[in-house]
């Protein structure tokens, strides 16, 4: 299907270290967006990465896209207590979105 | 600027009753989408508006819910009559021109419950 899968379903990390959260998705895309939601809120828009990029940063997230594996991966660099939230991926394709069932990251101070 | 307003944030309510959720989105956004969450089948689109009106309704469960935008400032999803399995977490968002394939601003959702 369109819609992404993410992977893992669950990531814990001390403070400082990497995380890296990977979307794979089945169909074609013209975009490909990363949404974090803390714990009792709304999504928030992270990043938006088009077809035809293969990497894009914002501020210390580094995402990656990889059309050829139907893959993305979003790399948030030296985290911190305050990344602990759930990361969804989303597809996008002909006017339609679809969200995956997210990675819950935990960021242990 | 204002992001996307929700009201009200959470909801306790006995089954049977009609329920009422409503959204302001962002000023000038002409896309209006409604979501439900739940632990079992994540993030769920009921239905979404362009311009107030009803584009895609296929996600709405049943005909037990229904959904307006009178104006571009205002929507309401209802439930009526309501059930246990409505229980969720239910997001209103929006977002600029360019259809769905732009970032989408949500609001921080109503929590819904349904004795």
């Amino acid at each position: 299907s369109q819609q992404g899968e993410e992977d893992p379903q669950a990531l814990s990390i001390q403070e400082g270290e990497n995380a890296t959260m990977n979307c794979s998705y089945k169909t074609s895309i013209n975009n490909l967006q990363w949404y974090r939601q803390n714990s009792g809120r709304g999504l928030v828009h992270l990043i938006l990465i088009r077809s035809n990029e293969r990497e894009k940063h914002s501020g210390g997230l580094r995402v990656t896209l990889d059309t050829s594996k139907k893959s993305s991966s979003l790399l948030i660099t030296a985290s911190r207590a305050a990344d602990t939230a759930s990361y969804f991926c989303a597809t996008a394709y002909n006017n339609d979105m679809r969200f995956g069932a997210g990675t819950r990251l935990t960021v242990k101070p | 600027d204002a992001g996307v307003i929700q009201s009200p944030r959470h909801e306790v309510t006995e089954m049977g009753q009609e329920v009422t959720l409503r959204c302001k989105p962002i000023s000038g956004h002409d896309y209006l989408f409604w979501y439900r969450q739940t632990m079992m089948r994540g993030l769920e689109l009921l239905i979404y508006f362009n311009n107030n009106v009803p584009i895609d309704d296929s996600g709405m469960p049943e005909d037990r819910f229904s959904a307006k935008m009178p104006n571009a400032s205002f929507s309401t999803l209802k439930i009526q009559p309501s059930e246990p399995r409505d229980s969720a977490v239910y997001f209103c968002a929006s977002s600029f021109s360019g259809g769905r394939n732009q970032p989408q601003h949500f609001g921080d959702g109503t929590r819904l419950s349904i004795l």
